[in-house]
C-alpha cells in the first residue's frame, strides 16, 4: 500500500515554456501533499505544502507565481513550472500523507526529472 | 546551523559488514524520526519510522534514537550490494497534517561485493 505515482518521469522542454507535473496517491486519500526539489548530490528541499481544496503554502524563497500548485482532489496534486529556465532543471519529487488526522508518515513518488534547454 | 546534520560520505564497506549511518539534530521539538533509502534517479523509499527514543528493528535494519544526545542511527547488518544507495534521515515535530519533514543531506553508501 501507500503508493504514490508521478507523471511524467522525465521531461525536456525549451526555455520559456511551462511544464506540468502530476502527483497521484494510488491507494489512499491524501489531504496533504508536499513538493520537493532535489539538485544533484543534494538533499530534498521542500518547495511547498499543498492541501486539498485550498491554496498551497510555499517555503521561503520559492516563487509561488512561478511554481503553481493545484490540489484539486484527495488523490491528485499538480505542479506547473511556468516560463521554465535552465536553472529550473532539477529532480522534482512529491510526497503524500494519508488522510486527515493521520499520524502516518509521508510516502514519496518516484520523481520527475526536468531538463530545460 | 542546519536542524538535521548528516555526514554526506561517501561510505564504502565490504559485503557482509555492519553499516552504521548517523545523524544529529538540534530541534528539541522533533518527536518522529525516519530513515529513507534513495536509489539513483528514484524517489525516497521509507525504511524505518520511529517515535521518540529507543530502538526499532526490521529484518537487517535497526533504527536507534537517543533524544538525550539528539542522535539518530541506522544500522544495517549483513550488508548486501543491493543496499548501495543514498540514505536520508528525517525528523519532524509531529506526523500530523501539514507538519513538514526536515531532511539531512543524505549519506551515499556503496557495498563492495
Amino acid at each position: 500500500g501507500a503508493v504514490v505515482s508521478q507523471h511524467p518521469s522525465r521531461v525536456i522542454c525549451k526555455s520559456g515554456t511551462s511544464v506540468k507535473i502530476e502527483c497521484r496517491s494510488l491507494d489512499f486519500q491524501a489531504t496533504t501533499m508536499f513538493w520537493y526539489r532535489q539538485f544533484p548530490k543534494q538533499s530534498l528541499m521542500l518547495m511547498a505544502t499543498s492541501n486539498e481544496g485550498s491554496k498551497a503554502t510555499y517555503e521561503q524563497g520559492v516563487e509561488k507565481d512561478k511554481f503553481l500548485i493545484n490540489h484539486a482532489s484527495l488523490t491528485l496534486s499538480t505542479l506547473t513550472v511556468t516560463s521554465a529556465h535552465p536553472e529550473d532543471s532539477s529532480f522534482y519529487i512529491c510526497s503524500a500523507r494519508p488522510g486527515t488526522g493521520s499520524t502516518d508518515t509521508q510516502y514519496f513518488g518516484p520523481g520527475t526529472r526536468l531538463t530545460v534547454l | 546551523q542546519k536542524e538535521v546534520e548528516q555526514d554526506p560520505g561517501p561510505l564504502s564497506v565490504p559485503e557482509g559488514a555492519i553499516v552504521s549511518l548517523n545523524c544529529t539534530y538540534s530541534n528539541s521539538a522533533f518527536q518522529y524520526f525516519m530513515w529513507y533509502r534513495q536509489y539513483s534517479r528514484k524517489g525516497p523509499e521509507l525504511l524505518m519510522y520511529t517515535y521518540s527514543s529507543g530502538n526499532k528493528e526490521d529484518g537487517r535494519f535497526t533504527a536507534q534514537v537517543d533524544k538525550s544526545s539528539k542522535y539518530i542511527s541506522l544500522f544495517i547488518r549483513d550488508s548486501q550490494p543491493s543496499d548501495s544507495a543514498t540514505y536520508l534521515c528525517a525528523s519532524t515535530r509531529s506526523n500530523f497534517g501539514n507538519e513538514k519533514l526536515t531532511f539531512g543531506t543524505g549519506t551515499r553508501l556503496t557495498i563492495i561485493p
